[in-house]
């Protein structure tokens, strides 16, 4: 899986948009963008992903460099319970039912202010 | 939405022990996993399974075992639970590749105190 770069720690003010931005600069052709985010003594949260193409669910936008060798996930609207810590990862999607584990970096702490 | 439920979020166990932590999932996902999270270390793979009855060890199989009767429940056993097994465990599921890549789900995570 390529590495993945990112600033430990970012603040947002409540009702801003959050940018958290994630380097890949070695990720293959084959392999995903995906985010996940942990709250403090939680479980990690699936976000959202992509391969090339800019993503928007319900919870947030991935936009993808066309040269794929960075992101940033946008929260439009944070509020004070998306303070957590934000796991960019890049890894290859399986083609078989085989299992593998997921390593997380050490992420961004993103904190959003009243 | 995807739910993977653990049983139990807070237990204190004793030294020597048999503590038995249940997951289920309610996607109908064939792979399951059992993590344990500590500071500093991150995530790590104890077990995991890609089907009914099978199972793989991960990086730090050692002192656990696990059990995967239904495709939806996937147990994680401390035969003798020890202080070094203090930890916050997450379960995790994701269905095999389809055509978008393979999202994994937690659950809430189980924190495990030995004394």
């Amino acid at each position: 899986d390529a590495k993945t770069t990112q600033p430990p720690s970012m603040d947002c003010a409540e009702g801003r948009a959050a940018n958290l931005p994630c380097n890949h600069s070695t990720i293959s052709g084959n392999e995903y963008v995906y985010w996940y985010r942990q709250i403090h003594s939680q479980g990690p949260q699936y976000i959202i992903h992509g391969l090339k193409n800019n993503e928007t669910n319900e919870m947030a936008s991935l936009i993808i460099t066309e040269d794929r060798k960075s992101s940033t996930l946008i929260l439009p609207h944070a509020t004070l319970r998306d303070t957590a810590v934000y796991y960019c990862i890049v890894r290859v999607a399986l083609q078989s039912g085989s299992a593998r584990q997921l390593t997380f970096g050490s992420g961004t702490q993103l904190t959003v202010l009243p | 939405d995807v739910k993977v439920t653990q049983s139990s979020r807070y237990l204190v166990k004793r030294t020597g022990e048999k503590v038995f932590l249940e997951c289920v999932q309610d996607m109908d996902h064939e792979n399951m996993f059992w993590y344990r999270q500590d500071p500093g270390l991150g995530l790590r793979l104890i077990y995991f399974s890609y089907d009914v009855k099978m199972k793989e060890k991960g990086d730090i199989p050692e002192g656990y075992s696990v059990s995967r009767e239904k495709k939806e429940r996937f147990s994680l056993i401390l035969e003798s639970a020890s202080t070094n097994q203090t930890s916050m465990y997450l379960c995790a599921s994701k269905a095999s590749v389809r055509d978008s890549g393979d999202t994994i789900y937690f659950g809430e995570g189980s924190w495990l105190t030995v004394v």
